[in-house]
C-alpha cells in the first residue's frame, strides 16, 4: 500500500503569510495527487487535482506542485477563511490513501 | 458539479449489519456517468479510503479495513449507491462520506455531507 506523508501536521500563520504544505509518497505516484480542505464539522472540499490544477472556483492563492513522491500546497497571502485541516490524496494506485492532515490555524 | 447526499447512519451495535445510502438529486443527470467512493473519519482523526464502485457496476474495490464485510452497489435508475457494512465493530465508528469521481482512480472532486455512524452496545 501507499503512504502518504504530509508535514507539518500542524502551523499557525499570520493573515498574508505564504503557507507550505508537503505531501510526501512512500511510491511513485506520478502526479495523480489531489489536495482537500476540511473546516470543522463539515465535509472535505477538493481543491485540486492532478497535482497542480485547480477546482473551478478555488482562489488562485492557492498552488499546488510537485510529482511523483513529493508534493507541496503553498498558500499565498493566507486569508482567515483558509483555517481548517488540508489532506493530501494519492488516486494512482489502490487502495486509495490520504495523508495525515495539516492543520493550518491563524 | 454534483451533489450527493449520504444518509442511513445512526447508532449500531457490534456484529450487526448497516446499510448507508449515497443519493443524487433528480436533478443530476450525469450521476451515472461517476465512480462512486465512501470514505470515513473516525471522531479526531484523518480520512480513510473504504471503497468504490465504478459507474456502471462492473467494477468495485474495498480497503483492506474492510475486505470481506463490505458489500457496495449502485442503483443508476434511483441515483443511490449504497453501501451495505456488515459485522461491525467499534472501530467502524465514524462519519461517512460518499464522493464522485470520473473514473474508480481518480480525483474525488464532489463530497456528499457525511453520515454518523455509532457502533455501540
Amino acid at each position: 500500500d501507499t503512504r502518504m506523508t504530509q508535514s507539518p501536521s500542524s502551523l499557525s500563520a499570520s493573515v498574508g503569510d505564504r503557507v507550505t504544505i508537503t505531501c510526501r509518497a512512500s511510491q511513485d505516484m506520478g502526479d495523480s495527487l489531489a489536495w482537500f480542505q476540511q473546516k470543522p464539522g463539515k465535509a472535505p472540499k477538493s481543491l485540486m487535482y492532478s497535482a497542480s490544477a485547480l477546482q473551478d472556483g478555488v482562489p488562485s492563492r492557492f498552488r499546488g506542485s510537485g510529482s511523483g513522491t513529493e508534493f507541496t500546497l503553498t498558500i499565498t497571502g493566507l486569508q482567515p477563511e483558509d483555517v481548517g485541516t488540508y489532506y493530501c490524496q494519492q488516486y494512482h494506485r489502490y487502495p486509495l490513501s490520504f495523508g495525515g492532515g495539516t492543520r493550518v490555524e491563524i | 458539479q454534483v451533489n450527493l447526499m449520504d444518509s442511513g447512519g445512526g447508532v449500531v451495535q457490534p456484529g450487526r449489519s448497516l446499510t448507508l445510502s449515497c443519493t443524487a438529486s433528480k436533478s443530476e443527470i450525469f450521476f451515472s456517468n461517476y465512480g462512486i467512493h465512501w470514505v470515513r473519519q473516525a471522531p479526531g482523526k484523518g480520512l480513510e479510503w473504504v471503497a468504490v464502485i465504478s459507474y456502471d457496476a462492473t467494477d468495485h474495490y474495498y480497503a483492506d479495513s474492510v475486505k470481506g464485510r463490505i458489500i457496495i452497489s449502485r442503483d443508476n435508475s434511483k441515483k443511490t449507491v449504497l453501501l451495505q457494512l456488515n459485522n461491525v465493530r467499534p472501530e467502524d465508528t465514524a462519519i461517512y462520506y460518499c464522493a464522485a469521481s470520473d473514473t474508480t482512480l481518480d480525483a474525488l472532486d464532489f463530497w456528499g455531507q457525511g453520515t454518523a455512524v455509532t457502533v455501540s452496545s
